[in-house]
């Protein structure tokens, strides 16, 4: 199993550019979610899903869509990039809300 | 919305010596409790959790208690090591159905001394 992936591992984007983030799970897990992760902040939910079709908003999300058209994959997009969106991004799956969550790599986003 | 408060945020131990890290939650709702060790440049990884409905929990030298009467959950590590070092994260979640609310703490950096 190769877990959860993300990619790309950094990306630089200008002002106002658009991208997605990737992410992927093969271990079949409903649950998946995205993160940032700045300093001294800890980890702040962005989006997350708890299967195929079904999202919901978390603590941070403007800014930021996403869908889940399949139980594996898990995009994020940031359809206008600003520097406060510079960050480490996480995405992570479970079985369910209340088990373990395993995080991918993460991906290092610079917006400038 | 749900606050968490981690203290300290950095720590230094002598080898050997016991660690402990503890969170306060505001949501008496909040109902799975899990701890994170992430390491420099690397993603969080499970160390332990916990659910409402127990008080401790232990794995090897690592232990968790929750009160959950005073809304408060401590990560204890006895007999550290250098490679316990690292920045460690607790989260309160709240989950329900298909409603989730995560909120984590701030994070305590453990530094263990040889």
């Amino acid at each position: 199993n190769a877990g959860v992936t993300q990619t790309p591992k950094f990306q630089v984007l200008k002002t106002g550019q658009s991208m997605t983030l990737q992410c992927a799970q093969d271990m079949n897990h409903e649950y998946m979610s995205w993160y940032r992760q700045d300093p001294g902040m800890g980890l702040r939910l962005i989006h997350y899903s708890v299967g195929a079709g079904i999202t919901d908003q978390g603590e941070v999300p403007n800014g930021y869509n996403v869908s889940r058209s399949t139980t594996e994959d898990f995009p994020l997009r940031l359809l206008s990039a600003a520097p406060s969106q510079t960050s480490v991004y996480f995405c992570a799956s479970s079985y369910s809300g209340s088990e373990s969550k395993y995080f991918g790599p993460g991906t290092r986003l610079t917006v400038t | 919305g749900e606050n968490v408060e981690q203290h300290p945020s950095t720590l230094s131990v002598q080898e050997g010596d016991s660690a402990v890290i503890k969170c306060t939650y505001s949501d008496s709702a909040s109902n799975y409790f899990p701890w994170y060790k992430q390491e420099l440049g690397k993603r969080p990884q499970l160390i332990i959790d916990i659910r409402s409905n127990v008080g401790e929990k232990k794995d090897q030298r690592i232990a968790v208690t929750l009160n959950k009467t005073a809304k408060h959950f401590s990560l204890h590590i006895t007999e550290t090591q250098p490679e316990d070092s690292a920045v460690y994260f607790c989260a309160a979640i709240l989950s329900s159905g298909g409603y989730q609310k995560v909120t984590f703490g701030t994070g305590t950096k453990l530094q263990v001394i040889p």
